[in-house]
């Protein structure tokens, strides 16, 4: 089983803050990095797939980095708003297996 | 686009009994679903992969009796928990792509299980 750690487990933030956190995998064998947008009660939502060492990925305010040779991957939210509140999972994937962190779950305080 | 439903989306059942899940895909053709499990507190464990019209791949200590998996058309695969115990008790949630690599995954909703 292939460790995948995101960071913090939890945030709470203002809104109109910007923030931002980590998901940290193994750096050999990569093929792909994944974010998905999870809000409560509804089905997981990709927000972004990442291939390349140094891709840069942005959807609105939402954004994200990828360093495939430390193995670590940040996203962005600039200007949070209360509709951004969920959890944030990401997911690397080895072949065509997808092994998924635990979450980031952010909440923004109106 | 790339809609997934699940349905029921929570189930109580008593020890013993059966529970099947349907997970669809509801405007795209599925080459591939994949059946996760998630524990409180914990990341989403791949149970099991299907290929339409094929057995499924199960993962290590994946119990495939326990877990019958159909994939019967490019639009339909269900899961049947089989004589639950309160162990199976938990978030199962399905997940479709067009092709079996590492493409991006479209996901169901999931569904609630308690086994009483």
């Amino acid at each position: 089983i292939l460790n995948v750690e995101q960071s913090p487990q939890s945030l709470h933030v203002q809104e109109g803050d910007s923030t931002n956190f980590t998901c940290s995998f193994p750096s050999s064998n990569f093929y792909a990095l994944h974010w998905y947008r999870w809000e409560t009660a509804k089905s997981p939502e990709a927000l972004f797939v990442m291939t390349l060492n140094g891709d840069e990925k942005k959807k609105g305010r939402i954004s994200a980095t990828l360093n495939t040779k430390e193995g670590y991957s940040y996203l962005y939210i600039k200007g949070s708003q209360p509709e951004d509140s969920a959890t944030y999972l990401c997911a690397f994937t080895r072949g065509n297996q997808f092994y998924f962190g635990t979450g980031t779950s952010l909440t923004v305080i109106p | 686009g790339a809609v997934v439903s699940q349905h029921p989306s929570w189930v109580i059942c008593k020890s013993g009994t059966s529970v099947k899940i349907e997970c669809r895909s509801l405007d795209f053709q599925a080459t591939t679903m994949f059946w996760y499990r998630q524990f409180p507190k914990q990341s989403l464990m791949l149970m099991a992969t299907s290929n339409e019209g094929s057995k499924a791949t199960y993962e290590q200590g994946v119990e495939k009796d326990k877990f019958l998996i159909n994939h019967a058309s490019l639009t339909l695969s269900t899961l049947t928990v089989t004589s639950a115990h309160p162990e199976d008790s938990s978030f199962y949630i399905c997940s479709a792509s067009v092709t079996s690599g590492s493409e991006t995954q479209y996901f169901g909703p999931g569904t609630r299980l308690l086994v009483l």
